[in-house]
C-alpha cells in the first residue's frame, strides 16, 4: 500500500521569504506525484505533477518541486511567497495498481504574514 | 477547461435522512472519485469508479454507497445520515491516461454537509 506524510501541519512565514513544504511517500511500486492547493472554501487546484523525466518540476504561481527517489520525497518550494499564497497544500501519490486512485497527505497549512 | 460540478455547496440534513450528493463532469473521463475531507486527516477516498456501473471501495466506504448509471455522473449516497458524517465532500474525475501528460485528477468545489 502507498502512504504520504506531510511533515508539517502548519508553516508560518513572512511575505517575500522562501518556503519549503515537505512531503515523503512510501510505495513498493512506481508512483506519480502531485501537489494540490486549496484556498478557503474552494476545491483543489493542481499546482504541479511529476510523471517522469526531469526530477525538478515547475508549476503554477512560481512553485516548484523536486522528486528524490532515493529519499522518497517530493518537497514543494517557492523562493519568495506572497500573502495570496496563504492556503492549504496537499501532496498526493498515484499508482495504477489500485485503480488509479490518489492517496493524499494530511495537508500543510501555509500562512504568509506581512 | 475541465469542469467537475457538484450540485450542492451547502446542505443541512437530519440524522437518519437519506442524502444524495451529485457530481457531473463534462470531459468524458472514465474515472470518478468521492473523497471526504476533515481537518488534520487530509482527503480520504470513499469510493471510486472506473467505468459506468463499476465501483470500487476506497479507504472509508462504511455508511456510504455510490451510483454511476451514466459516464458523466457519479452520485454519493448516505443511506442513513449520522452526525459523524458531517464533513466536506469532494468529487473528482480523471481520464485513463496513466503515463501521459493527461494524468491529472480534477476536483469539484466541494459540498459541505452538516448532519444535525
Amino acid at each position: 500500500a502507498q502512504s504520504v506524510t506531510q511533515l508539517d501541519s502548519q508553516v508560518p512565514v513572512f511575505e517575500e521569504a522562501p518556503v519549503e513544504l515537505r512531503c515523503n511517500y512510501s510505495s513498493s511500486v512506481s508512483v506519480y506525484l502531485f501537489w494540490y492547493v486549496q484556498y478557503p472554501n474552494q476545491g483543489l487546484q493542481l499546482l504541479l505533477k511529476y510523471l517522469s523525466g526531469s526530477t525538478l518540476v515547475k508549476g503554477i504561481n512560481g512553485f516548484e518541486a523536486e522528486f528524490n527517489k532515493s529519499q522518497t520525497s517530493f518537497h514543494l518550494r517557492k523562493p519568495s511567497v506572497h500573502i495570496s499564497d496563504t492556503a492549504e497544500y496537499f501532496c498526493a501519490v498515484r499508482t495504477y495498481n489500485q485503480g488509479g486512485k490518489l492517496i493524499f497527505g494530511q495537508g500543510t497549512e501555509l500562512s504568509v504574514k506581512p | 477547461d475541465v469542469k467537475v460540478t457538484q450540485s450542492s455547496r451547502y446542505l443541512v440534513k437530519r440524522t437518519g435522512e437519506k442524502v444524495f450528493l451529485e457530481c457531473v463532469q463534462d470531459m468524458d473521463h472514465e474515472n470518478m472519485f468521492w473523497y471526504r475531507q476533515d481537518p488534520g486527516l487530509g482527503l480520504r477516498l470513499i469510493y471510486f469508479s472506473y467505468d459506468v456501473k463499476m465501483k470500487e471501495k476506497g479507504d472509508i466506504p462504511e455508511g456510504y454507497s455510490v451510483s454511476r448509471e451514466k459516464k458523466e455522473r457519479f452520485s454519493l449516497i448516505l443511506e442513513s445520515a449520522s452526525t459523524n458524517q458531517t464533513s466536506m465532500y469532494l468529487c473528482a474525475s480523471s481520464p485513463l491516461a496513466a503515463g501521459t501528460r493527461r494524468n491529472t485528477i480534477y476536483f469539484g468545489e466541494g459540498s459541505w454537509l452538516t448532519v444535525v
